[in-house]
């Protein structure tokens, strides 16, 4: 009963360091998505997944970086951390398919600061 | 591209009372609709959708009618109570995107 699990859910970083956020769903889902959530702009998108070893850009793609390699994995990477990308962040997943209506599963959050 | 727009917040309220969160959008075409809810250290879980005009999406209380003639999808509520004090999110389907609108706290007082 695991569905969207997210690691670390808290993380400190420094200016200049790198680190990766990794997603996993065990709901065979298509499509992953990672969104950064900020007091009093909602939920943005930073880059998503339609496929294993596919990935695209969102609205606020610059300073991130992803991989899909395995179906059920979505990391996100950041090679050098600004205090600009202090922030929450969500990753998502949905089955595909024609009929399906695009209702989004989350975990619970990842809650990075960037000093 | 697409987008929803919902009224800001923060809301407070006293239990009982009736709720409403307004959210319009821009699209080209009908994209489905969604209501999304953020209790306290969670992530997001949907609350009701409509995926087609005349559609109305309702669950525990909440209701939210797709209306194509004034691009809205309004979430509204007749009693609400503490437990319903919450983060609430307007979205629509664009493409393979969900596109939220910035989200409206509501806090209920007993």
């Amino acid at each position: 009963n695991a569905g969207v699990t997210q690691t670390p859910k808290f993380r400190v970083l420094k200016t200049g360091q790198s680190m990766t956020l990794l997603c996993a769903q065990d709901m065979n889902h298509e499509y992953m998505y990672w969104y950064r959530q900020d007091p009093g702009m909602g939920l943005r998108l930073i880059h998503y997944s339609v496929g294993e070893g596919t990935t695209a850009k969102g609205e606020v793609p610059d300073g991130y970086n992803v991989s899909r390699l395995k179906k059920q994995n979505f990391l996100l990477g950041l090679e050098s951390a600004a205090p600009s990308q202090t922030s929450v962040y969500f990753c998502a997943s949905r089955k595909a398919g024609p009929k399906n209506t695009g209702e989004l599963f989350f975990g619970e959050g990842s809650r990075l600061t960037v000093l | 591209g697409d987008s929803v727009t919902q009224m800001e917040g923060p809301v407070t309220l006293s239990e009982e009372a009736f709720l409403t969160i307004n959210c319009t959008y821009t699209a080209t075409g009908y994209p489905s609709l969604f209501w999304y809810v953020q209790y306290p250290g969670e992530g997001l879980q949907l609350l009701l959708k409509a995926t087609k005009a005349d559609d109305k999406g309702s669950n525990k209380g909440f209701e939210a009618t797709y209306r194509k003639e004034t691009t809205s999808f309004h979430l509204e509520k007749g009693s609400v109570q503490v437990s319903d004090s919450a983060v609430y999110f307007c979205a629509l389907r664009d493409d393979y995107k969900l596109s939220f609108g910035a989200g409206t706290t509501v806090t209920v007082r007993a």
